[in-house]
């Protein structure tokens, strides 16, 4: 079981904020980390994965980077918007096995 | 379109009792996924499988068990149900570890 750290466990933040959050894991054994986005009473959907060390990915106003050597991951959210409200997980992918460990995730609420 | 469904929705059942949650999915991704989802904990891996007639036990497998006969289909089965199993039970299958999952929607399982 890899020990995966998501912070800030909780965010608020006003309409039209740039915001960021912070995934670490171990290092040794990587082989992906994925992002995604929880919205209440709905199923996770995948943001991103990564595979690469320096690797960055962006989708709309959001963006993530990936560091495999200190292991760690930031996602970035620009002009956060209400219906950005969610709680965003990582789960990197090593360790042994085709499998994932999901962080417990950070939550964001974007407010008027 | 592709999609990945899971039945039923909601369950209750009383302590000591057999129940399969069905989890059905026409990607026809090789790889499938059983989380339990628990305030504190994030989605936790119960059991998982990489193809028909492959199972493995993931980070809380106990109490439960998969069997894999086809590619679309990973039923996930409490043997005896206990009220620390009440949880809500997402099923989630890839193409692989660098490929994203798609979650099915969720089962709601009490346990009384």
């Amino acid at each position: 079981i890899l020990n995966v750290e998501q912070s800030p466990q909780s965010l608020h933040v006003q309409e039209g904020d740039s915001t960021n959050f912070t995934c670490s894991f171990p290092s040794s054994n990587f082989y992906a980390l994925h992002w995604y986005r929880w919205e209440t009473a709905k199923s996770p959907e995948a943001l991103f994965v990564m595979t690469l060390n320096g690797d960055e990915k962006k989708k709309g106003r959001i963006s993530a980077t990936l560091n495999t050597k200190e292991g760690y991951s930031y996602l970035y959210i620009k002009g956060s918007q209400p219906e950005d409200s969610a709680t965003y997980l990582c789960a990197p992918g090593g360790g042994g096995g085709n499998k994932l460990t999901f962080g417990t995730g950070t939550q964001l609420k974007v407010e008027l | 379109d592709a999609e990945i469904t899971q039945s039923p929705r909601h369950k209750i059942t009383e302590t000591g009792r057999q129940v399969t949650l069905a989890c059905h999915q026409t990607w026809n991704h090789n790889n499938m996924f059983w989380y339990r989802q628990d305030l504190g904990h994030g989605l936790r891996l119960i059991h998982y499988s990489y193809g028909v007639q492959d199972t493995n036990k993931g980070e809380v497998s106990d109490g439960y068990s998969v069997s894999r006969s086809n590619t679309e289909d990973l039923p996930l089965t409490l043997e005896s149900a206990a009220s620390s199993q009440t949880s809500v039970y997402f099923c989630a299958s890839s193409e692989s570890l660098a490929s994203e999952q798609y979650f099915g929607p969720g089962t709601r399982l009490t346990v009384t």
